[in-house]
């Protein structure tokens, strides 16, 4: 089944405490990217992936790192979460023009 | 620039009543893409219509449908004799077809729609 898995889907943590959400698919497609949801500004794109070792920001990058090593993970890193990051986060692939999205992975930074 | 405006942040309706979510956006490419998306209670994002900006015919699908209109740069959707399940927050996204965008979706806030029995 194609898909887009992400974990972990649930968190809560504390400032300043690393923390990485996987992202990972199964569509062998080369586009993946970020996307944090908040209320009242819908979904805001964090970075995105062109292909493996390309990774450009997108809308609201501060605070993230990504990183694009293989095809098909693209993991989410939060140095030093603040409480400004809690959200519900998206990872996406994309193919034949279409976006493909995980379930989301709401993070909670205390 | 880029952007989508869903002016209806919330709207209540009554089990069989139709109802229409607006969306309006801007862009200064020829070439581009809207869409729409749900989201259930449950979180997860579910694809509902992809339109290419050279196609300004209507698609119905179901109870589904959506109104492309160039001249006012509008893509609404509307439902009809709507559903307790249809209760979800919707959201219209547009998307440039020039890769130097990234392949970015840009998203409107969302309209939550809540459907009485």
């Amino acid at each position: 089944e194609a898909q887009v898995t992400q974990n972990p889907r649930y968190l809560i943590t504390v400032t300043g405490k690393k923390l990485t959400v996987t992202c990972s698919q199964n569509m062998n497609h080369e586009y993946m990217s970020w996307y944090r949801q908040d209320p009242g500004l819908g979904l805001r794109q964090i970075y995105y992936s062109m292909n493996v070792e390309v990774t450009d920001k997108g809308d609201v990058p501060e605070g993230y790192k990504v990183s694009r090593k293989e095809k098909r993970n693209f993991p989410l890193i939060l140095e030093s979460p603040s409480p400004n990051q809690t959200s519900l986060y998206f990872c996406a692939s994309k193919g034949d023009g279409e976006l493909f999205f995980g379930e989301g992975s709401r993070l909670t930074v205390l | 620039a880029q952007k989508v405006t869903q002016a209806q942040t919330e709207i209540s309706v009554v089990e069989k009543e139709d109802v229409t979510l607006d969306c309006v956006y801007e862009t200064r490419d020829t070439t581009y893409y809207l869409f729409w998306y749900k989201q259930p209670p449950s979180g997860e994002l579910v694809f509902l219509i992809r339109r290419n900006s050279f196609d300004e015919q209507n698609e119905i699908s179901g109870r589904y449908s959506w109104n492309f209109q160039k001249s006012t740069s509008s893509f609404n959707f509307t439902i009809t004799a709507s559903q307790v399940v249809d209760s979800a927050v919707y959201f219209c996204a547009l998307s440039e077809a020039g890769r130097e965008y990234g392949n970015k979706l840009v998203f409107g806030a969302g309209t939550i729609l809540r459907v009485k029995s």
